[in-house]
């Protein structure tokens, strides 16, 4: 199946940085998802990507749909505590059976 | 309001015995899945059933079994084959498989299941 690796895993910032993390796979993806997860919910959808280039804001959140179809990037500016928690890039590769394939995450620590 | 609900959110179960999950959306969506979540990975597809009445083994379906005889539910069973079922299970669902916007998929909030 496609591989898909999230970096970093982990991430300790202070309240009012900003931070970025991302994706990169080894297939084509004709889109790109980030959710949030907080401890013991179901992920939120945060940003849709469909383009490459593409580039989408929410708020303080945005994301980018990288030109070589194969990786994505999300930025969050000016963290703050409730920003805290799991975020999951996922993918769906062209030409595939049509399912999301998730990466491992990236666990978000904003501290006072 | 719409939504996926999903339960119970906390089960514990003994070994040999078989578990089933509860799925039901009011999205009026035609797909359906379940994911399996453990610490420090990925969210890994068990079943996902894209109509009623079908639905397709996803990459971890081992000692797991679903239905779809309603478009609302997608029920999941543990059954006593699963080696090490004790993690997080999500179910979502998605408008389609078709069509340019059916990537987003709508979690619910999980069921935690222990086995002691």
């Amino acid at each position: 199946g496609q591989q898909l690796n999230q970096s970093p895993q982990s991430m300790f910032i202070q309240e009012g940085e900003d931070v970025s993390m991302n994706c990169t796979s080894s297939s084509i993806f004709n889109t790109w998802l980030w959710y949030k997860q907080d401890p013991g919910e179901g992920p939120v959808l945060l940003i849709a990507l469909y383009k490459a280039g593409e580039l989408t804001s929410n708020g303080r959140l945005t994301a980018q749909f990288g030109i070589t179809r194969k990786d994505s990037f999300l930025n969050i500016s000016a963290s703050i505590p409730s920003d805290v928690g799991i975020y999951f890039c996922a993918g769906r590769a062209s030409g595939s059976a049509r399912q999301l394939t998730f990466g491992s995450g990236t666990q978000l620590t904003v501290l006072p | 309001d719409g939504g996926i609900t999903q339960s119970p959110k906390y089960l514990f179960r003994k070994e040999g015995q078989n578990v089933t999950l509860s799925c039901e959306q009011n999205l009026n969506h035609d797909a359906m899945y379940w994911y399996r979540q453990d610490p420090g990975q990925g969210l890994r597809l068990i079943y996902y059933s894209q109509i009623v009445n079908d639905f397709q083994k996803g990459d971890i379906a081992e000692g797991y079994s679903v239905s779809r005889e309603k478009k609302e539910s997608f029920p999941l069973t543990v059954t006593s084959a699963q080696k090490n079922p004790t993690a997080f299970y999500l179910c979502a669902s998605s408008r389609g498989l078709a069509g340019i916007n059916t990537g987003e998929l709508f979690f619910g909030e999980g069921s935690r299941l222990t086995v002691l």
